[in-house]
Parts: C-alpha cells; sequence; structure tokens
C-alpha cells in the first residue's frame, strides 16, 4: 500500500479534460512539492511536473498540476491517444529522513 | 547532454550477490542526488534510497534498509545497487535517476536510467 494514494484508473476520450488526485498527508505533500511521472508502456518513466505546478521543457502546456493542503492534482487538457500511460505523483517525505514516496499510479486509458 | 547509463540485465539464481550500476554523465556527478527506484513487474514505482556522490551520504526507505546496499564511486560518476542474498522476490526492473537541486527543483526525478532487469530464478 502506497504512501500517496491515487485512484488507480481513469479514461477519457480524445479531446476531454481529466484529472488525476493524489492525496498525502502532512510529512509529505503538506509540506513538500509534488511531482508528477509519465510513464509510457515499457519505458523509463519521464519527469511530467515537478515543483507542483511547474512543467520542464518540451513537456506541452496541456499538462497542469496543482496543490492544496495535502492532496495535489494532474490536469490533462484536449486528450491525446499518446497520452496513454501511467501516472505517478511523488513527494519528498519529512518522516523518511531522506527517500521519497510514491503514489501507486494511475492507468490512464483513452476511449 | 546529461545521460545516466545502467548496466545490463541480469539473471541469477537464489542466494547469489549482485551488483548493478549507473553511470552518470553531461553533469557534476557529485552535485547531484542519485535515487534508486524499484518496479516489480505489473506493479507501480517505489523509492528505494538515494546517495549524494560527493559525500556518500546515503538514506534507505523503511522497506529497504538492510535489504540492500547503495553506493557510489565519484571517480568513475558511478552509483550502485547491490544485493548480498538475492530472493525470488526482488525480481524487479530497478532505474536509477537524478534528483534536481534545491526545493524549486521540488527534489523531481529530472533524469532516468533506461533501467535494469533483474531476474532471479533456480
Amino acid at each position: 500500500q502506497s504512501v500517496l494514494t491515487q485512484p488507480p484508473s481513469a479514461s477519457g476520450t480524445p479531446g476531454q479534460r481529466v484529472t488525476i488526485s493524489c492525496s498525502g498527508s502532512s510529512s509529505n505533500i503538506g509540506s513538500n512539492p509534488v511531482n508528477w511521472y509519465q510513464q509510457l508502456p515499457g519505458t523509463a518513466p519521464k519527469l511530467l511536473i515537478y515543483s507542483n505546478n511547474q512543467r520542464p521543457s518540451g513537456v506541452p502546456d496541456r499538462f497542469s498540476g496543482s496543490k492544496s493542503g495535502t492532496s495535489a492534482s494532474l490536469a490533462i487538457s484536449g486528450l491525446q491517444s499518446e497520452d496513454e500511460a501511467d501516472y505517478y505523483c511523488a513527494a519528498w517525505d519529512d518522516s523518511l529522513n531522506g527517500p521519497g514516496v510514491f503514489g501507486g499510479g494511475t492507468k490512464l486509458t483513452v476511449l | 547532454e546529461v545521460q545516466l547509463v545502467q548496466s545490463g540485465a541480469e539473471v541469477k539464481k537464489p542466494g547469489e550477490s549482485l551488483k548493478i550500476s549507473c553511470k552518470g554523465s553531461g553533469y557534476s556527478f557529485t552535485s547531484y542526488w542519485i535515487g534508486w527506484v524499484r518496479q516489480m513487474p505489473g506493479k507501480g514505482l517505489e523509492w528505494m534510497g538515494t546517495i549524494y556522490p560527493g559525500d556518500s551520504d546515503t538514506r534507505y526507505s523503511p522497506s529497504f534498509q538492510g535489504q540492500v546496499t547503495i553506493s557510489a564511486d565519484e571517480s568513475i560518476s558511478t552509483a550502485y545497487l547491490q544485493w548480498s542474498s538475492l530472493k525470488a522476490s526482488d525480481i524487479a526492473m530497478y532505474y536509477c535517476a537524478r534528483q534536481g537541486r534545491g526545493y524549486s527543483s521540488g527534489y523531481s526525478f529530472d533524469y532516468w536510467g533506461q533501467g535494469t532487469l533483474v531476474t532471479v530464478s533456480s
């Protein structure tokens, strides 16, 4: 069972907007930035959103992140077929004295 | 160009030891934390631990403390993940990843290795 809680699945049709939630606690999301990773099938994860709402160079602005209290969310607008992937939230956890924690992952299906 | 290149796939027997590697290039290896992440077949990502090659400060997640050893050799810009006695439950893909510097980076993993698949079978 992961420290950060995500829905196991999400879906949408092309062009739609979907959101994926990530719930944590005061020791992780509540006091540290949240990052999001995208993992396409058979590939290594890729940084999608860092520090709650920042996009690395090259990530389309269709992807956005937000955080409030001990929860965070990833929004994908204008859904495309190539967005079908697993999405993970992550945050540093002050109670662990170093390593962070991941959410369990959300499999996004584009219908 | 920042790159993390991991060693190749391994097939080992239960009880054997193993050390896999992650070589960084294109940046100052000693100035960034390197993390190791496990992904068991069909499962999610698990943060195993992180090391700061500059002084070898190492932090382990509770689930992995005592199960693996993380180390680094700054002279060859390489981080390692090792087991003294493999178990069938160690079957997984293992990724190394560079951790961004400072609070503004979110301590995110900004660059990832390609992964090393470890198979344990008698």
